[in-house]
């Protein structure tokens, strides 16, 4: 079974519709983050949560919000997406360790806002 | 200017070849550095650490240069299942937590 999990794995939406990104974990991980990923610009920090009281905005954190359930569980929702939101998102966790920050992937969600 | 620049490529090359790629970043108080393997419409899986003594695995070597701000992977005799997007990657926990990732080189091995 995969460490990382996200649901769903493909969403097609209208523009103004409430979406939820799931995200779940095996790997007893703190860290866990949200990026989007879009052709030519790399992945990029929507929000990341250090622990289950911990949350924290990314670079570009307008237009979602989080919600961190538990440990193992980190909820991206976009509360009325628009088509400038079609992308690939990830979640990401990795363990606290100081400085070092090697991050594990889910397999991806690919959203599309039409 | 991005924090993170690389390469966009493509590099095209022969199996058995070498090939390097070069990464440069702007922020000098970085304190972490990785880079990181993207086959098509997959995640990102870390390939290696890149340490300041510079590290070796197998076919792949990293080299970090804190002067000049820039990291480098080179793979030695290609296999065609290295094509893929190689993700230049660098962190840092002062004045905020921060990652950020380049956009990547595309990279293909042919026969």
């Amino acid at each position: 079974d995969a460490d990382v999990t996200q649901t769903p794995r493909n969403r097609i939406t209208k523009t103004g519709k409430r979406i939820m990104l799931e995200c779940s974990q095996t790997k007893g991980h703190d860290r866990m983050y949200w990026y989007r990923q879009d052709p030519g610009l790399g992945l990029r920090l929507i929000y990341y949560s250090f622990d289950v009281k911990d949350i924290n905005k990314g670079e570009i954190s307008d237009g979602y919000s989080v919600s961190r359930q538990a440990q193992a569980k980190f909820s991206l929702s976009l509360e009325s997406a628009i088509p400038n939101q079609t992308a690939l998102y990830f979640c990401a966790t990795s363990e606290r360790r100081g400085g070092y920050n090697e991050q594990f992937f889910g397999p991806g969600t690919r959203l599309t806002v039409l | 200017r991005k924090e993170v620049e690389q390469d966009p490529g493509p590099f095209n090359v022969p199996e058995g070849a070498t090939v390097a790629f070069n990464c440069t970043y702007s922020n000098s108080a970085s304190q972490s550095f990785f880079w990181y393997r993207q086959d098509c419409r997959k995640e990102p899986k870390l390939l290696m650490s890149v340490y300041s003594s510079g590290n070796e695995d197998g076919r792949f070597t990293a080299q970090l240069n804190r002067a000049s701000q820039y990291i480098s992977l080179l793979i030695r005799d290609s296999k065609l299942s290295d094509s893929a997007t190689y993700l230049c990657v660098v962190s840092r926990n002062t004045g905020g937590f921060k990652t950020i990732f380049g956009a990547g080189t595309r990279l293909f091995v042919k026969a």
